[in-house]
């Protein structure tokens, strides 16, 4: 099994790009999850997914979106890119009724 | 939402030395998670801890949670080089919302 993977590793947008960041796990988990990691700061949930068709905001969802139409992919959608938005992103997926999360490589995000 | 403090910050320790390192919150915690992040990687899952008191171990890493279930530790004996990198505690509060702490940067000096 390959885990959780994410694509692409790095990339740089312009103030007002938009992109889309891919996730795709291939254990049949049922949960997945998008957060951010900023330099000295704990993981902050972005939006989360108990299961194809059924997405949810985490703590700090403005200016994301996301879409869960497979168990395997849970892309994340930045439409109007802010320095703000500058992150290391990480997508996460869990079994349901189990705390664990297996995370991927992340992605590595610069707006300018 | 509940704050996880994570203490120290960063720890420069000697080969073959060892190691602790906690978190601690205002709030009551379900479940403790930790963490290891590799630079460039994801975090990967090291120990999970389900009830208070509980101490667990996986190979030289040793985690127990706290009694009062506000905090949990995490002990490393006789470090090597790779465990370099920054250890991550998460705890499962009683919204049943997931909480990191900002995590503790080891280096290890051969």
């Amino acid at each position: 099994n390959a885990g959780v993977t994410q694509t692409p590793k790095f990339r740089i947008l312009k103030i007002g790009q938009s992109m889309t960041l891919q996730c795709t796990q291939d254990m049949n988990h049922n949960y997945m999850y998008w957060y951010r990691q900023d330099p000295g700061m704990g993981l902050k949930l972005i939006y989360y997914s108990v299961g194809a068709g059924i997405t949810d905001k985490g703590e700090v969802p403005n200016g994301y979106n996301v879409s869960r139409s497979t168990t395997e992919d849970f892309p994340l959608r930045l439409e109007l890119a802010a320095p703000s938005q500058t992150s290391v992103y990480f997508c996460a997926s869990s079994y349901l009724g189990k705390v664990e999360q297996y995370f991927g490589p992340g992605t590595r995000l610069t707006v300018t | 939402g509940q704050q996880l403090n994570q203490s120290p910050q960063s720890m420069f320790i000697q080969e073959g030395e060892d190691v602790s390192m906690n978190c601690t919150s205002s709030s009551i915690f379900n479940t403790w998670l930790w963490y290891k992040q590799d630079p460039g990687e994801g975090p990967v899952l090291l120990i999970a801890l389900y009830k208070a008191g509980e101490l667990t171990s996986n190979g030289r890493l040793t985690a127990q949670f706290g009694i009062t279930r506000k905090d949990s530790f995490l002990n490393i004996s006789a470090s090597i080089p790779s465990d370099v990198g920054i250890y991550f505690c998460a705890g499962l509060d009683n919204n049943n919302d997931m909480r990191f702490g900002a995590g503790t940067r080891l280096t290890v000096k051969p």
